[in-house]
């Protein structure tokens, strides 16, 4: 079992829905969980992360987090084409560094 | 675009030779940590300096071997290249390993033929 799982899609929205990402983690030692947004041919970069269990909203983003289902999510509300990419969960467990799923392609449909 | 820089941005090499790769860490950022990323992949954690030091390492064998510079610039170095090392190698630095800061560079695109 992987530590962090992730449906490789493609998940595929309309243009303005709202895209939900969702991730499962194994490691109940894990702390903080990460989102991340690649886009092909370029390295990660940093949307947003979460400690705590509930939502954190930021902008257009909103991170869900249940630690008891050991779960992770990600709504992109309003979807815009600009927003497909592959997105990549990753989970803190402590080792000094961060586990990654495989990623989730995202396609917005114009 | 964040302040992490690597170099080359592309290399291909042939069955058992040996790679050099470099990162120039963001400025105030001490800890530089060093991942794979095969195709279809999340990135995979090779190993992490701090100050110099390694301080924690993946699954990775010891012919993947790190250096960190006293300007917190680091080297990843693989001898004896196999097919699998193709991917992309992204590094990635932060404060004090805090990953709410890490930011990684544009990669280094490694194919081994």
């Amino acid at each position: 079992q992987k530590e962090v799982e992730q449906n490789s899609g493609p998940l595929s929205v309309p243009e303005g829905a709202i895209a939900s990402l969702n991730c499962t983690y194994s490691d109940r030692g894990s702390q903080s969980f990460f989102w991340y947004r690649q886009y092909s041919g370029k390295s990660p970069e940093l949307i947003m992360f979460i400690y705590s269990n509930g939502d954190k909203e930021d902008g257009r983003f909103t991170a869900q987090l249940n630690k008891a289902s050991q779960y992770v999510s990600l709504l992109i509300r309003d979807s815009q084409p600009s927003d497909s990419a592959t997105y990549l969960c990753a989970a803190d467990t402590g080792r000094r560094a961060l586990t990654f799923g495989s990623g989730t392609r995202l396609q917005v449909q114009p | 675009e964040t302040g992490v820089t690597q170099s080359p941005t592309h290399l291909i090499k042939t069955r058992g030779q040996q790679v050099t790769l470099r990162c120039s860490s963001q400025s105030g950022h001490n800890t530089v940590s060093w991942y794979q990323q095969a195709l279809g992949q999340g990135p995979q954690f090779i190993f992490q300096y701090y100050r110099e030091e390694e301080n924690g390492r993946g699954n990775f064998p010891p012919r993947f071997s790190g250096l960190q510079f006293p300007n917190y610039s680091s080297e990843l170095n693989v001898n004896a290249l196999e097919l699998d090392d193709s991917a992309l190698y992204l590094c990635a630095s932060s404060n004090s390993g805090n990953q709410e800061t890490q930011y990684f560079g544009p990669g280094t695109r490694l194919l081994v033929l």
